[in-house]
């Protein structure tokens, strides 16, 4: 199985600040990376696309790179409603595994 | 708008199976893949398995492989999920997601609680 790391695990920013989370794959997977985002007792919501693309309606701050092994999600300039667990998840192979999360608390 | 209007709660015994639906509301159901992910208290997310109900084809994560059914019923774009030989550890909301290739993961089902308990 293709196992996704993220860090940090947990992140502490104020509104308005620019944060980058980071997943990394235990072995090339192009750029088939989804970006999610959970706020408590809620379902998740598809927030990114092949590495980079923005599902529909996701706001532009929000904005994804990488190719390989190496991604990153961006939220610029943070909003209240952004703060929340973020998960990765690699979809080119068979289980489509999810990194553990990262919580972005307000500080 | 689609939606993924999955089944109620469920709370079972030890040992007995559980089934949870999964019915496409407002868009199409064929060309896209249905997965079902899980997510025990506290934790991040499990992929289960998968169904292409246009291919009939069913793709299931190895730790699930004789444990794990998938089916489709196209008619009422309906998809299930059932678990058997439940055990205390397979308590979690379990949702049910809509993925389309390249373009990965766009839907969220609202997820269905499994409690099991003796």
């Amino acid at each position: 199985d293709i196992q996704m790391t993220q860090s940090p695990s947990s992140l502490s920013a104020s509104v308005g600040d620019s944060v980058t989370i980071t997943c990394r794959a235990s072995q090339g997977i192009n750029n088939y990376l989804a970006w999610f985002q959970q706020k408590a007792g809620k379902a998740p919501k598809s927030l990114i696309y092949a590495s980079s693309s923005l599902q529909t309606g996701v706001p532009s701050r929000f904005s994804g790179s990488g190719s390989g092994t190496d991604f990153t999600l961006t939220i610029s300039s943070l909003q209240p409603e952004d703060f929340a667990t973020y998960y990765c998840q690699q979809y080119i192979g068979y289980p489509h595994t999810f990194g553990q999360g990262t919580k972005l608390e307000v500080k | 708008q689609v939606q993924l209007v999955q089944s109620g709660a469920e709370v079972k015994k030890p040992g007995s199976s559980v089934k949870v639906s999964c019915k496409t509301s407002g868009g199409t159901f064929s060309g896209f893949g249905v997965n079902w992910v899980r997510q025990a208290p506290g934790q991040g997310f499990e992929w289960m398995g998968g169904i292409i109900p246009l291919l009939g084809t069913t793709n299931y994560a190895q730790r699930f492989q004789g444990k794990l059914t998938i089916t489709t019923d196209e008619t009422t774009t309906t998809a299930y999920m059932e678990l058997s030989s439940l055990r205390s550890e397979d308590t979690a909301v379990y949702y049910c997601v809509r993925e389309r290739d390249y373009y990965g993961v766009d839907v969220w089902g609202h997820g269905t609680t499994v409690i099991v308990s003796s």
